[in-house]
């Protein structure tokens, strides 16, 4: 599972609060990531990072923020929550930054509920 | 930009008979490409990578760049296969390539007994 957890698992909350989502890593890897995973769409890419404060937009950006102070961290922040954010939220890392293939590991996702 | 296509949402077979999950894809550079499985409400995990050539419980996808295709295949299905498949594509940069995998729509398997 390349040490990956998520929390919290599952989340139901209302339209307008915010909302972090944690990934946490154990073995120091430089690149981290966050999908969204919604039928019919596969899995988007939200946001990304190369190392500790560097961070990129992905391809569904909008209305997420992103930080990470620490290497084993990599926290998702939904600032002001909508319904069209309910979702199934996954953090992923890769192993390329040490010389590997580019495949990502994932974690076991975060289920979101924005009423 | 690169895209990656998955054109069945939902595969049906029997049993015992033989699996093709089609995936095309549409980049300019030289890609690396991935099929992962997503059993019930579980994580994505890694199936194969196309530069490994390997075959992970019978199946095995070969890169086609004439066709920019990389179908899975498996010769005779069980039940057990039942999931959701994803293709993903990493495009390959000199510079560096942090910028993860784009993924197809995925296709759900059924396995009929």
């Amino acid at each position: 599972d390349a040490g990956i957890t998520q929390s919290p698992r599952h989340k139901v909350t209302e339209t307008g609060t915010p909302v972090t989502l944690r990934c946490h890593q154990t073995e120091n890897h430089r690149y981290m990531y966050w999908y969204r995973q919604d039928p019919g769409h596969g899995l988007r890419l939200i946001h990304y990072s190369y190392g500790v404060k560097d961070t990129d937009k992905g391809e569904v950006s909008d209305g997420y923020s992103v930080s990470r102070s620490k290497t084993e961290d990599f926290l998702l922040t939904l600032e002001s929550a909508t319904s069209s954010q309910t979702s199934v939220y996954f953090c992923a890392i890769s192993r390329l930054a040490e010389g590997n293939t580019g495949e990502l590991f994932f974690g076991e996702g975060s289920r979101l509920t924005v009423l | 930009a690169q895209r990656v296509t998955q054109p069945e949402k939902l595969l049906s077979v029997f049993k015992g008979a033989p699996v093709e999950l089609k995936c095309n894809y549409s980049y300019s550079g030289s890609p690396e490409l991935f099929w992962y499985v997503q059993y019930s409400r579980q994580r994505l995990q890694l199936l194969l990578r196309h530069i490994s050539r390997e075959s992970i419980k019978g199946f095995t996808a070969d890169l086609n760049k004439g066709e920019t295709s990389f179908h899975l295949k498996k010769p005779f299905a069980q039940e057990e296969d039942s999931a959701m498949y994803y293709c993903a594509l990493r495009a390959r940069y000199s510079g560096g390539g942090a910028d993860g995998l784009t993924f197809g729509k995925g296709t759900h398997l059924i396995i009929q007994p």
